[in-house]
């Protein structure tokens, strides 16, 4: 069964303290990793999509990168609008199935 | 372009009931997909429609059931409700790319069972 652990569960950051996210995954058969970020009390906003090994996207000051166990997701620079929680899924062997994981809580401070 | 819509927004029902959750898709779209979030816990996939027929389900018991009309829109039922129910519920959808495609949510209904 597809499986992605995400961490860590929460992080703290000052205004302008760049940090990683990380989202380890196990799959048969990848066919998307997908990054969203989801606010308290709606639903995931979709920001990026990984197809190989070796891709990089990049999204004002998110970058996420993919190789063939681990996603990270870079937030450069962040801001206090950047607070959510961001969420990692994989798209494997059962179709139109996203296997999340449980998310990373981050807070911007100003 | 309009986003997935769903209603209601909130739902409180009676344990026992049965609950029906409504969602419209992005136009041009024709998958629907629904995810349980309850608290505590990640995004659960329940159940995935395209072109009006079920085609794939997750780890959830037959009282969650759902369907999908010409125009593409949704509907969960959630029979025999229970107090583990209480969740936001998650739409998504997606053009159909015979495996499932890059899905959008909306903003998801929240049930409270008591």
């Amino acid at each position: 069964e597809d499986q992605v652990t995400q961490s860590p569960e929460a992080l703290r950051l000052q205004e302008g303290e760049s940090s990683s996210l990380n989202c380890s995954y196990t799959v048969s058969g990848l066919r998307g990793l997908f990054w969203y970020r989801q606010d308290p009390g709606k639903g995931p906003e979709f920001l990026f999509t990984l197809y190989s090994a070796g891709e990089e996207k990049e999204k004002e000051r998110l970058k996420a990168t993919l190789t063939k166990k681990e996603s990270f997701l870079h937030i450069t620079a962040p801001k206090p609008e950047d607070s959510a929680t961001y969420l990692c899924a994989v798209q494997g062997s059962s179709w139109g199935k996203l296997q999340f994981g449980a998310g990373t809580q981050v807070v911007v401070t100003p | 372009e309009a986003g997935v819509t769903q209603s209601p927004t909130h739902l409180i029902k009676t344990r026992g009931q049965q609950a029906t959750l409504r969602c419209s898709p992005i136009s041009g779209h024709t998958s629907v997909y629904w995810y349980q979030q309850a608290l505590g816990l990640g995004l659960q996939f329940l159940l995935w429609y395209d072109e009006g027929e079920e085609r794939n389900r997750g780890n959830f018991p037959p009282r969650f059931s759902g369907r999908q009309f010409p125009n593409y829109s949704s509907e969960l039922n959630v029979n025999a409700l229970e107090l583990e129910d209480s969740a936001l519920y998650l739409c998504a959808s997606s053009r159909n790319t015979g495996t499932g495609g890059l899905q959008y949510f909306g903003p998801g209904t929240r049930l409270t069972v008591t």
